[in-house]
């Protein structure tokens, strides 16, 4: 069973400062890698995701993904106030063989951007 | 952007009564998802469904719940009879495939407590 560990589990940093995120996964198998952002009383949104070993980047974010290490990194640039949620890691397996986009998250990250 | 709609956002039922859950997905989805998640902890998959079958369900996934979606109209979560340990938050997310690289779109949630 696939599983999820972030790190770290809470961060303050002042805006403009850029901000790295962890995540590790136990199955080198597994398919797409995603981050999405949660604010509280609300559901998670998708930021990016990746599947390929490498780097993406999208605007201000860069993720960087190792399947040999079984590691994927989030980096935001110029890290701004609004940015302050929770940013949970999940992976994309499955358990039978069957592509059914089960989602396996992480506990999350709370960032903390001050002004 | 596309939206996924709950209902009700919160919800409070005695141990044993029958809850259901509902979940507007985008419109023109295929694939749903309930995911669960208990205060503190890591967001949890509960079950997908598509075509009117259940392709994938976890070991949360009692046999107290079932899910349905009749002819296009709300998919729901139904819980029948409910425990206090099903006191959690629900999010209903949808996606158009259902392959890893598909991004899902999550309800902001409803919160249900079993007294």
């Amino acid at each position: 069973q696939e599983k999820v560990q972030q790190s770290p589990e809470s961060l303050i940093v002042p805006e403009g400062a850029m901000v790295s995120l962890n995540c590790s996964f136990s199955d080198s198998a597994s398919q797409s890698i995603w981050w999405y952002q949660q604010h509280p009383g609300k559901g998670p949104k998708a930021l990016i995701s990746i599947f390929s070993n490498g780097n993406k980047k999208e605007g201000r974010l860069t993720v960087y993904l190792n399947r040999a290490s079984l590691h994927v990194s989030l980096h935001i640039k110029d890290s701004q106030p609004s940015d302050s949620a929770v940013y949970l890691c999940a992976v994309s397996s499955h358990d039978t063989g069957a592509n059914t986009g089960k989602l396996t998250f992480g506990h999350g990250t709370i960032l903390r951007v001050h002004p | 952007g596309p939206k996924v709609l709950q209902i009700p956002s919160h919800q409070i039922i005695d141990m044993g009564q029958m809850v259901t859950l509902n979940c507007d997905p985008v419109s023109n989805h295929l694939y749903f998802y309930w995911y669960k998640q208990i205060l503190g902890q890591q967001m949890e998959f509960l079950v997908n469904f598509y075509n009117g079958k259940v392709m994938e369900k976890s070991k949360l996934f009692k046999d107290q719940f079932s899910v349905e979606r009749p002819d296009g109209s709300y998919f729901t979560l139904k819980i029948q009879p409910t425990a206090l340990e099903d006191s959690a938050v629900y999010f209903c997310a949808s996606s158009f495939r259902d392959w890893g690289g598909a991004e899902q779109y999550f309800g902001p949630g409803t919160r249900l407590t079993v007294l």
